[in-house]
């Protein structure tokens, strides 16, 4: 399957302080991308999705403004997590979908973000 | 009707047996429906997935079965292995996924 790249795998930052991650399709250009949350023992809850070139669209209950997505390219899409709190704390896992009318998605490594 | 339903919510097969994970879903307009593998601090990885126009799909030890009518499509791991032992995901979408709550398998020697 195709490989998408996520970055950092790990993140330990203090309360306060804006984290970003780093999410790349390494070998197809990802027209869209999808951030997801996963606490543990637990499903992955979408966050946004960002299509290249426009603004995310969030779900319900995500703060705009707490979770910033950006999608300038077709092969990076990057969520910067601004004032981290403790409750922040989670994984963070990112995949990308390819052009075309299949929904077939490929998933990043996933960051583990701990806040201090 | 933006739910999946998953179950069991955790699994327990011998070496050699067959696991079978079963997820149902609400929306009709649904058209992709996929299976991931999660290890333990991984991010999912794409198993298997089959769109409606079929009713079942074989990838080696992997298959769907899918019940249009019943809204509902399932996992078969034949030959299972403990290097199966994960947690595994359905999802059902069109442009975006909704995920299953997820399964826990441990196969055991």
């Amino acid at each position: 399957g195709a490989v998408v790249s996520q970055h950092p795998s790990r993140v330990i930052c203090k309360s306060g302080t804006s984290v970003k991650i780093e999410c790349r399709s390494l070998d197809f250009q990802a027209t869209t991308m999808f951030w997801y949350r996963q606490f543990p023992k637990q499903s992955l809850m979408l966050m946004a999705t960002s299509n290249e070139g426009s603004k995310a669209t969030y779900e319900q209950g995500v703060e705009k403004d707490k979770f910033l997505i950006n999608h300038a390219s077709l092969t990076l899409s990057t969520l910067t997590v601004t004032s981290a709190h403790p409750e922040d704390s989670s994984f963070y896992i990112c995949s990308a979908q390819g052009q075309g009318a299949t929904a077939e998605a490929f998933f990043g490594q996933g960051t583990r973000l701990t806040v201090v | 009707q933006q739910q999946v339903k998953q179950s069991p919510q955790s699994l327990i097969v011998q070496k050699g047996g067959i696991s079978i994970i079963n997820c149902a879903y609400e929306n009709t307009a649904f058209d992709y429906f996929p299976w991931y593998q999660q290890f333990p601090g991984k991010g999912p990885a794409l198993l298997i997935a089959i769109r409606p126009d079929v009713s079942e799909k074989k990838e080696g030890r992997f298959t769907i079965s899918f019940n249009k009518s019943a809204k509902q499509f399932s996992l078969h791991i034949m030959d299972s292995q403990p290097g199966d032992s994960a947690t595994y995901f359905c999802a059902a979408g069109t442009d975006k996924l909704i995920f299953g709550t997820g399964t826990r398998l441990q196969v055991f020697p």
